[in-house]
C-alpha cells in the first residue's frame, strides 16, 4: 500500500469549512484512497473513499488531485463534533485474498474551534 | 442504522489470565477484523477472518491469540495468557464483500494489572 503524508495537527473554527489534505504521492493506478476518522477513543468510522473522481456523500467531500499523488477531504460546515484525528489511507481495491486491513498512521488531529 | 457492537466495554484482568472479547458485526458481513489501540499510539491491525478462517494475521497475532467465530452473529478474540503490554483498546470491524470500507465496534477497554 502507498505510504500517506497528513500534517499532525489543524484547527477550524465552527462553521466554516475544514480541508484536510493527505499527499500520496506513490499511489499506484489500482489503489483507492479512504478517510475514516476517530473521535477520541472511539472506534475508527468510515468516512468517504475514492479512485480519481471527486466523490461527496452526507458527511464529507473528497477531491483527488488530477495525477492522482494527493487529496483533500472537506468538511463544508465543520462542527465541534468533528473534532477528531483523520486518518487517509490508500489501499488496493482487490488484493486477491480479500483481506483488506487497514494500515492506520498517526493521521490529522482535527480541533474544531468554537 | 445496523452497528458493531462489541462486550464487554471494559475489562480488567489479571496477568496470565485468560480473557475473551467478544463482537457482534453487522448482520450480512462476511469479513471480520481484529485491531488494538494501545493508549496513545496508532490503531494496529491485528487479524482477519473470513469464511471461517484467519485470512491474514500481523507479528502481533502470536501463539497467544485466537480468533473464533462460535455462531452465526459472534466473533471473539480469546488472548490465553495477558500481559501487561496487552493493555489496549480492542476494535472489532466487519466489512460486506465486494466493498472494501470496514464497521468498527466502540471497543474494549483492556487493562492487564
Amino acid at each position: 500500500d502507498a505510504k500517506t503524508t497528513q500534517p499532525p495537527s489543524m484547527d477550524c473554527a465552527e462553521g466554516r469549512a475544514a480541508n484536510l489534505p493527505c499527499n500520496h504521492s506513490t499511489i499506484s493506478g489500482n489503489e483507492y484512497v479512504y478517510w475514516y476518522r476517530q473521535i477520541h477513543s472511539q472506534g475508527p468510522q468510515y468516512i468517504i473513499h475514492g479512485l480519481k473522481n471527486n466523490e461527496t456523500n452526507e458527511m464529507a467531500s473528497l477531491i483527488i488531485t488530477e495525477d492522482r499523488k494527493s487529496s483533500t477531504l472537506i468538511l463544508p460546515h465543520a462542527t465541534l463534533r468533528d473534532t477528531a484525528v483523520y486518518y487517509c489511507i490508500v489501499r488496493a481495491a482487490y488484493s486477491g485474498a480479500g483481506s483488506y486491513q487497514l494500515t492506520f498512521g498517526k493521521g490529522t488531529k482535527l480541533s474544531v474551534i468554537p | 442504522e445496523p452497528e458493531v457492537t462489541q462486550t464487554p466495554s471494559h475489562q480488567v484482568t489479571q496477568m496470565g489470565q485468560e480473557v475473551i472479547l467478544r463482537c457482534v458485526p453487522i448482520s450480512n458481513h462476511l469479513y471480520f477484523y481484529w485491531y488494538r489501540q494501545i493508549l496513545g499510539q496508532k490503531v494496529e491491525f491485528l487479524v482477519s477472518f473470513y469464511n471461517n478462517e484467519i485470512s491474514e494475521k500481523s507479528e502481533i497475532f502470536d501463539d497467544q491469540f485466537s480468533v473464533e467465530r462460535p455462531d452465526g452473529s459472534n466473533f471473539t478474540l480469546k488472548i490465553r495468557s495477558t500481559k501487561l503490554e496487552d493493555s489496549a483498546m480492542y476494535f472489532c470491524a466487519s466489512r460486506l464483500a465486494g466493498l472494501a470500507e470496514q464497521y468498527f465496534g466502540p471497543g474494549t477497554r483492556l487493562t492487564v494489572t
